[in-house]
């Protein structure tokens, strides 16, 4: 079975600064990675997705994530936040064949300060 | 397009009721799942579907009941709630096989209370 873990469950940063969100996998057949994003009340939407191809994938907002197989990990960067950025981001896996089971990890509380 | 529809938004149960949560899409997707959202705990799969009349059980099926009928509908009972279920719901969905499966969409949110 397939796991996510992010080890930081807050990350204060100071607004215009670049910020790190970290993200590790554990699975014994091929993924699909996620990030996904949670603003205050509302649900979650799809942050950027890496299917295949290029390990570097660009998502909204400004946000870029790389896969790294050899290291398991899906770290999310920004090279500048904004205020509005302030909310939590979940990682997710999914093992690329059989049942399409999406494992979330238990999330990172972005805080952006003025 | 509507996407994921939940209903009720909020609910509010006394332990020992039972309720149903309503999830519907209008996007063709075959697969759907309940996740509950609880602080600290990210967000945790309940029950999946992969197209009508098939579901599994995910990490936290204990307490509650799925079913699968049409590709639209994938309703969550709880048949006789407890203090514990106090969480907040999310109802996805998704395409099955191809580059685009398994990115979901999410619904709202159901916000659940059990006194």
């Amino acid at each position: 079975a397939q796991s996510v873990t992010q080890l930081d469950s807050q990350v204060p940063v100071f607004e215009e600064a670049p910020v790190e969100l970290r993200c590790n996998y554990s699975s014994s057949v091929s993924v699909y990675l996620f990030w996904y994003v949670q603003y205050p009340n509302q649900g979650l939407q799809l942050l950027l997705k890496y299917l295949s191809g290029s390990t570097l994938v660009k998502g909204i907002n400004g946000f870029e994530a790389e896969f790294n197989k050899s290291q398991t990990s899906f770290h999310l960067r920004k090279p500048s936040v904004h205020i509005s950025d302030t909310a939590e981001y979940f990682c997710a896996v999914s093992v690329t064949r059989g049942y399409q089971k999406v494992t979330f990890g238990t999330g990172t509380k972005l805080q952006v300060i003025p | 397009n509507a996407g994921v529809t939940q209903t009720p938004k909020f609910q509010v149960l006394k332990t020992g009721q039972s309720m149903t949560l309503q999830c519907a899409q209008d996007m063709n997707h075959e697969y759907m799942s309940w996740y509950r959202q609880d602080p600290g705990m990210g967000l945790r799969l309940i029950h999946y579907s992969v197209g009508a009349g098939i579901t599994d059980q995910g990490e936290v099926p204990n307490g509650y009941n799925v079913s699968r009928s049409t590709t639209e509908d994938f309703p969550l009972r709880l048949l006789s709630a407890a203090p514990s279920q106090t969480s907040v719901y999310f109802c996805a969905s998704s395409y099955s096989g191809g580059l685009g499966a398994n990115v979901l969409t999410f619904g709202a949110g159901s916000r659940l209370t059990v006194l």
